[in-house]
């Protein structure tokens, strides 16, 4: 299968910082990539989606100036947690899929980075 | 909107039994597809088998089956012979196939195999 990498696997930063955490596609052109957060024992939620070359669409609820996207390659996507919180600690996982990714634009999964904001 | 109903959040089996993880959905789509996740706890999401709405025939992927009911909106997973590797949390997941790649999960089932 298709390999997706994040970087980093974990980040601890200061409250008030930005973190970016990088998504990408090793083996194949992800034309859109998707970024999801995860707490503690619960499921996977969709924060937004993007397309390469053009802005993320985020889900309800999730701020855009917040929570800033980056897709400008076909390989690359960037999350970028601006004036991070203790509350915006979680594990943040990433997925791209494109027309070569798999059978029918399958979604390939990072292994996530755990953010933990002090 | 699609939803994605998982309505253990835990199961546990005996090593080598058999266990069956449930799934309901919801959806007006009459073409879509359907996912079982495997998330162990490394966090890495492993697609363990995929359902066509369109195709009758269930899935199945080595030990790992579906039982696909299109009318009753039932998309289960059968994991026979358990092993010890297999004790995860399981996601469900639907999947439109007419609007965008986007996946919905459900709250997912915690599998524990007892040795």
């Amino acid at each position: 299968g298709a390999v997706v990498s994040q970087h980093p696997s974990w980040v601890i930063c200061k409250s008030g910082t930005s973190v970016k955490i990088e998504c990408r596609s090793l083996d194949f052109q992800a034309t859109t990539m998707f970024w999801y957060r995860q707490f503690p024992k619960q499921s996977l939620m969709l924060m937004a989606t993007s397309n390469e070359g053009s802005k993320a669409t985020y889900e309800q609820g999730v701020e855009k100036d917040k929570f800033l996207i980056n897709h400008a390659s076909l390989t690359l996507s960037t999350l970028t947690v601006t004036s991070a919180h203790p509350e915006d600690s979680s594990f943040y996982i990433c997925s791209a899929s494109g027309p070569t990714s798999g059978l029918n634009n399958e979604q390939f999964f990072g292994p996530g980075t755990r953010l933990t904001v002090l | 909107a699609q939803t994605v109903t998982q309505s253990q959040p835990e199961m546990s089996v005996q090593e080598a039994e058999t266990v069956t993880l449930s799934c309901t959905y919801d959806t007006s789509e009459s073409d879509y597809y359907l996912f079982w996740y495997k998330q162990p706890p490394s966090r890495q999401m492993i697609l363990v088998i995929r359902q066509e709405a369109y195709k009758q025939q269930n899935a199945t992927e080595n030990r790992f089956s579906v039982n696909f009911q299109k009318a009753a909106k039932s998309f289960s997973l059968k994991i026979s012979d358990s092993q010890l590797g297999d004790a995860a949390m399981y996601f469900c997941a639907y999947r439109s196939g007419s609007s965008g790649d986007k996946l919905t999960f459900g709250t997912g089932t915690r599998l524990a195999v007892r040795p």
